[in-house]
Formats: structure tokens, sequence, C-alpha cells
């Protein structure tokens, strides 16, 4: 079946412009994840979205960053008067029910903000 | 303060030989404890996870890792490895509280002929 899918599969902008970074969960999954790797940080948790619930944005690096979950599937990561800082690979999962359950990974957004 | 640590950077080792990564948490509980897997070009995998029970867990490909609980260690082991082992190696945390999700700065592997 399909798997996690991100777009676009890479980003460039300018600095302080908006982006928009779009995943859709494997279809019935009710948990959905947002995570930041940038070069030799390793993997930062931004957000987790689950079924109904308000998000936890406590991984969310500063208040430019924002994300929606819409009829609890396809879920939108902004980022705001993007920084050099910003540029990363932005990776989504998503898993069956909760945090406990394997998450399945997307092949991520690189964004790159000049 | 809460953290995983992977302290091995980047391991080297030639195929068929055995193979260990480590990872070690600092956290007042038993985490969830994962491990995953990123080859080039290719998204994140789960290789296992350990929440309970038997203190050693078997994966695919081979993988397998012990918990100790008296060294917060969940460490990874593969007995012969294959060059297309080659990857990057993740150790995750998720505390039973939920909501905290931690990685690993990962372990690069390159395994020679």
């Amino acid at each position: 079946g399909a798997g996690v899918s991100q777009s676009p599969s890479n980003k460039v902008t300018e600095k302080g412009k908006d982006v928009e970074l779009r995943c859709d969960p494997i279809s019935g999954h009710t948990a959905l994840y947002w995570y930041r790797q940038s070069l030799g940080q390793g993997l930062e948790f931004l957000i987790y979205f689950q079924g109904n619930s308000a998000p936890d944005k406590s991984g969310l690096p500063s208040d430019r960053f924002s994300a929606e979950r819409t009829g609890g599937s396809v879920s939108t990561l902004t980022i705001q008067r993007t920084q050099q800082e910003d540029s990363a690979v932005y990776l989504c999962a998503s898993s069956l029910e909760g945090f406990a359950d394997t998450q399945y990974f997307g092949p991520g957004t690189r964004l790159t903000v000049l | 303060a809460q953290s995983v640590t992977q302290p091995d950077i980047h391991i080297t080792v030639s195929e068929g030989a055995s193979l260990e990564l480590r990872c070690n948490y600092s956290y007042g509980a038993t985490p969830y404890l994962f491990w995953y897997v990123q080859s080039p070009g290719q998204g994140l995998q789960l290789l296992l996870k350990y929440f309970s029970g038997d203190t050693l867990v078997q994966g695919i490909k081979g993988f397998e890792a012990e918990f100790k609980r008296s060294q917060s260690s969940f460490n990874l082991r593969k007995p012969s490895v294959h060059w297309s082992d080659a990857a990057e190696y993740f150790c995750a945390v998720v505390l039973n509280t939920g909501n905290q999700f931690y990685f690993g700065t990962g372990t690069s592997l390159t395994v020679i002929p």
C-alpha cells in the first residue's frame, strides 16, 4: 500500500519568506509526527498529532513554526519568515495509533534557505 | 537533562564481522526504546523496539538489541554484517508518559569488503 508522502521533495526559498510543507500519512493512521534532521544534529522532534486531540507543540523551535492537520489526515508544517538556520530535511511520520506504535517515515522535504 | 547518546559517530567494519552499536539514555523511568535505520536515499525504517518483557529483542534484517536497565543501555548487534547494512543508525526513546520523543545523533556504518 501507499506509504507516507511528502511534498515538495525539495524547496529553495529566500530568507524571510514563508514556506509550507505537506505530509500525507498512511491511510488509517491516527498519529502524525514532524521531525527536523539537520546535518550532524540527528533527528529533532517538532510536533505530534494524535487523532482529534490538540497537538503537542512542545518541540517547535520558535513561534515561526506552526502545523495543522485537517480532517485527521493531511498535515501542513508552516515556517514563517524563514531563516538560514531553518535549512534542514523535514521528515513526517505516521503510526497507527500512538507514540508506542511503529512510525513510518516519509522521504522528507529538503529545505534550503538562501 | 534527558538525553539519548550514541557515542560512536562513525564505525567501519569488515563484511562478515560482528557489529555492536551503542545507545545510552538518561531518564528516570524505563522508556520505550527503538532502533531505526536510514539507508542512503531511503527513508527511516524501524529495525526493532522494546517496551517490556524479554530484554533481548529480535528485529528485521538479522539485528537484535539488548536492554540493560543497570546500564541504561540498548545496544544494537548483528553477528555478521552484510555490505547492504551500510547506513545511518538511530536510537530513539519515547517516554512512556507519552508525547516525548528523543533521537540520538546517529551512528554511520561503513562496511568494507
